[in-house]
């Protein structure tokens, strides 16, 4: 596509209650990089994919988050059992690869989710 | 560890009048530097990338920043600020071997008339 998009943009849920949250990279775009912003605070980073492999997951807050991707292109990120400091806007990126040295990323509008 | 600080939470200047945010990184070596702005309800935008070279680069909406490695900063400046640049600044930090942009807190830009 022609940019990152995700899904959904809002999302109200109920303490304890699952969500997932989609995102769709820019077509031919290797990398992607999902981040929180809490109120306030600037970007967390949480996870990033080469492909459909993530090397590093020690941005995750907890073990209740989980991140997939399939195919080289859509990412979903799963939180379970969610509490209420997961309150946040989760922004998705992507880049071209992370080999060229120059890893310019690609925002997407975020998803912003609350936690009742 | 490294880290990328923003040590201006908010500022507020007045239109017309020069810019500068600042932006400090911690990292080993050079870090490939960026500029972002978040404008209320809308997402990430670059405004400009430091990779090498020329220490003075310029970006997008007449804003320029400088790379000063003796002082490991990367400063954001705009001559004459419209309210239009009324908005979230993001200064970022990534290195090739860690696979991560690392972003500082943010500064808070507020434009008065």
């Amino acid at each position: 596509g022609a940019g990152v998009s995700q899904s959904p943009s809002n999302k109200v849920t109920e303490k304890g209650k699952d969500v997932e949250l989609r995102c769709d990279p820019i077509s031919g775009h290797t990398a992607l990089y999902w981040y929180r912003q809490s109120l306030g605070q600037g970007l967390e980073f949480l996870i990033y994919f080469q492909g459909n492999s993530a090397p590093d997951k020690s941005g995750l807050p907890s073990d209740r988050f989980s991140a997939e991707r399939t195919g080289g292109s859509v990412s979903t990120l799963t939180i379970q059992r969610t509490q209420q400091e997961d309150s946040a806007v989760y922004l998705c990126a992507s880049s071209r690869d992370m080999s060229s040295g120059a890893n310019v990323l690609t925002f997407g509008a975020g998803s912003r989710l609350t936690v009742l | 560890a490294q880290s990328v600080t923003q040590p201006d939470i908010h500022i507020t200047v007045s239109e017309g009048a020069s810019l500068e945010l600042r932006c400090n990184y911690s990292y080993g070596a050079t870090p490939y530097l960026f500029w972002y702005v978040q404008s209320p309800g809308q997402g990430l935008q670059l405004l400009l990338k430091y990779f090498s070279g020329d220490t003075l680069v310029q970006g997008i909406k007449g804003f320029e920043a400088e790379f000063k490695r003796s002082q490991s900063s990367f400063n954001l400046r705009k001559p004459s600020v419209h309210w239009s640049d009324a908005a979230e600044y993001f200064c970022a930090a990534w290195r090739s071997n860690t696979g991560k942009l690392i972003f500082g807190q943010g500064t808070t830009l507020q434009v008065k008339p």
